[in-house]
């Protein structure tokens, strides 16, 4: 059973700080891995979509990484803003037979960027 | 391009009364993906449909029950709702089969708060 687990929980940082957020999964059997945000009582904004063939993906200040072998995904946050605070969310797209699909979540993390 | 909107905002209900939840995907995207978040948890994967059939479901009750209609719009009704059922309701839309390698694109959700 495929589980995501993300590590830190919580996050305080200065303005300014560059910072990695941490996603690892039990099973490598993945088509994708997506990071999302989520702002209070808020939906989902996807960020970064990294296919399993990929090793990572870059938006702007964000970089995300995959390695599959390892069963883990980092999310690099440069020169962060009071703005980025929010949860971030990662989530893998379970492969195999009968795959719908689905995507499977970790609790997230929950970050606060202090002016 | 229209996102995924979903209807309505926010729903107060009692026990053992029934709810409809209403998604309706982005323009192009066929597949339709419900999803259940619990406070501080991460989204649990209810059901997916894809051309108006169900695409797999996940660890959740046949009070649980959906539908997606020939403009792939979708509802989610539940049934003989209990207090647990209080949570953020997010739905998801992909272009494609559903499997694979296609991102999802989440709505704004609904909040639904049973009493």
């Amino acid at each position: 059973k495929q589980e995501v687990t993300q590590i830190p929980a919580a996050l305080s940082v200065p303005e300014g700080e560059n910072l990695v957020l941490n996603c690892s999964f039990t099973d490598s059997a993945i088509y994708n891995l997506q990071w999302f945000r989520q702002d209070p009582g808020k939906g989902l904004t996807s960020l970064l979509l990294i296919q399993s063939s990929q090793r990572e993906q870059t938006s702007g200040r964000l970089n995300a990484s995959l390695d599959k072998s390892s069963g883990r995904s980092t999310l690099y946050i440069a020169a962060s803003q009071p703005g980025d605070s929010a949860t971030y969310l990662c989530a893998v797209r379970a492969g195999g037979s009968g795959n719908t699909g689905k995507l499977i979540f970790g609790q997230g993390t929950t970050l606060q960027v202090k002016p | 391009e229209t996102g995924v909107t979903q209807s309505p905002t926010h729903l107060i209900k009692t026990r053992g009364q029934q709810v409809t939840l209403r998604c309706s995907s982005q323009s192009g995207h066929n597949t339709v993906s419900w999803y259940q978040q619990a406070l501080g948890q991460g989204p649990q994967f209810i059901f997916q449909y894809y051309r108006e059939e169900e695409n797999g479901r996940g660890n959740f009750p046949p009070r649980f029950s959906g539908l997606q209609f020939p403009n792939y719009s979708s509802e989610l009704n539940v049934n003989a709702l209990e207090l647990d059922d209080s949570a953020l309701y997010l739905c998801a839309s992909s272009p494609g089969s559903g499997g694979g390698y296609n991102e999802q694109f989440f709505g704004p959700g609904t909040r639904l708060t049973v009493l």
